[in-house]
Order: C-alpha cells, then structure tokens, then sequence
C-alpha cells in the first residue's frame, strides 16, 4: 500500500541547534511528498512539497527536505531551530486516487 | 473566505446522539476533504469531494458517518449514534486543483462523545 513512515513519535531539540525529521515512503515511480506542520491549536500548514526535478526542495521558515530515491526517504531539516519550532511535523504522500495519507507525526519539543 | 472555515470549534456530546460538522471551504476551491486526528495518532482520512463527481468514501469507518457537499461549497459531516471511540478533531481541508496534494486545512472540530 502507498503510504508514509514516520519513524520518531517525539524529537527534543535545543534552540539554535539543527533539527532532522524522517519520513520513508513506499510509493511507486515518482511520488508527491509534502511536509505539513500543526502548530498548537492551529491547523495544518503546507512546509514544502517535492514533485520531480531538483531533490533538495525549500520550504517556508527556514525548511528543507531532501528526496533520496535510494533510501525511500524524504528527511525534513531546519539548520537552526527557534522556539517557534515547536510543533507536530507530519510528513504526506499523494496517492494514484488523490488520497493525500499522513505519517503519524512527530512532535518536536524546543528546549532553551 | 479567506481561509477554510469550521465549525463548531469544539461539540460535546453524549453517546448515542447525532451530530454535525460543517466545513465551508475556501472560495473556489473545488476539492474538499475530511479528516480525523486522534489522540497520538496521524490523520486518517475520511472521504473526499471534488467538483460534481461522486465523492470518495472509501475513509469512512462505518455507516454512522456520512457527508454531503451542497452546491460544490460548503460540506457537512454527520456522525450519527455517536460513540467515544468517535472521539477526534475532525479536520477539513480543501485545494483548487486535485491531485496537487496542496491543501489548505481548517482549525477542525473537536468532538468529545461522553
């Protein structure tokens, strides 16, 4: 079946230290990968999304992910992480019948 | 509107009541979804709307769980016989183009069935 792995239910991070999230995906060809973020109370906003073309994709507040074929992977990375940070990251994939399907999170926790 | 609109924000209920969630999506956008977050879980798809095509209801748990989209804009969903496990934030979301997996969510509906 088509869908996300999300392998860390909670990462604990220091302020200003680099962050990494995995996401593995089981997609045939080239899949759509999406990275969302929940931030407390609020609802789900778009991060960066990978269609084709360049594997290293930029996102929005300082975000990156990289799509390795290779390794089923598309690992979320923010080099310097600020308190803001601090939220639920859920990496998504698009299948053949539209369906966009979610990890199940992972919760970053921001420590000064 | 300027972004997806839902309500009620949060909806208490008893066991074995019916309730309903709308979802007013963003102003021209012609698909729109439904979701459900659980307690530590991901979001679990429900059912999906797009344009004047049959709905995709391949994500509905069961039969107590229906939705209809009016005049391809505002969309409810209906849980009747409520049970806990029913218990979530119901997540609404919707995008101009299917299939571009861009979507544009809702604060949701949190439903707690005592």
């Amino acid at each position: 079946a088509q869908s996300v792995t999300q392998p860390d239910i909670h990462i604990t991070v220091s302020e200003g230290a680099s962050l990494e999230l995995r996401c593995n995906y089981s997609y045939g060809a080239t899949p759509y990968l999406f990275w969302y973020v929940q931030s407390p109370g609020q609802g789900l906003q778009l991060l960066l999304k990978y269609f084709s073309g360049d594997t290293l994709v930029q996102g929005i507040k300082g975000f990156e992910a990289e799509f390795k074929r290779s390794q089923s992977s598309f690992n979320l990375r923010k080099p310097s992480v600020h308190w803001s940070d601090a939220a639920e990251y859920f990496c998504a994939g698009l299948s053949n019948d539209y369906k966009l399907s979610f990890g199940a999170g992972t919760t970053v926790t921001v420590r000064a | 509107g300027a972004g997806v609109s839902q309500s009620p924000s949060n909806k208490v209920t008893e066991k074995g009541k019916d309730v309903e969630l709308r979802c007013d999506p963003i102003s021209g956008h012609t698909a729109l979804y439904w979701y459900r977050q659980s307690l530590g879980q991901g979001l679990e798809f429900l059912i999906y709307f797009q344009g004047n095509s049959a709905p995709d209801k391949s994500g509905l748990p069961s039969d107590r769980f229906s939705a209809e989209r009016t005049g391809g804009s505002v969309s409810t969903l209906t849980i009747q016989r409520t049970q806990q496990e029913d218990s979530a934030v119901y997540l609404c979301a919707s995008n101009v183009l299917q299939g571009t997996g861009e979507l544009f969510f809702g604060e949701g509906s949190r439903l707690t069935v005592l």
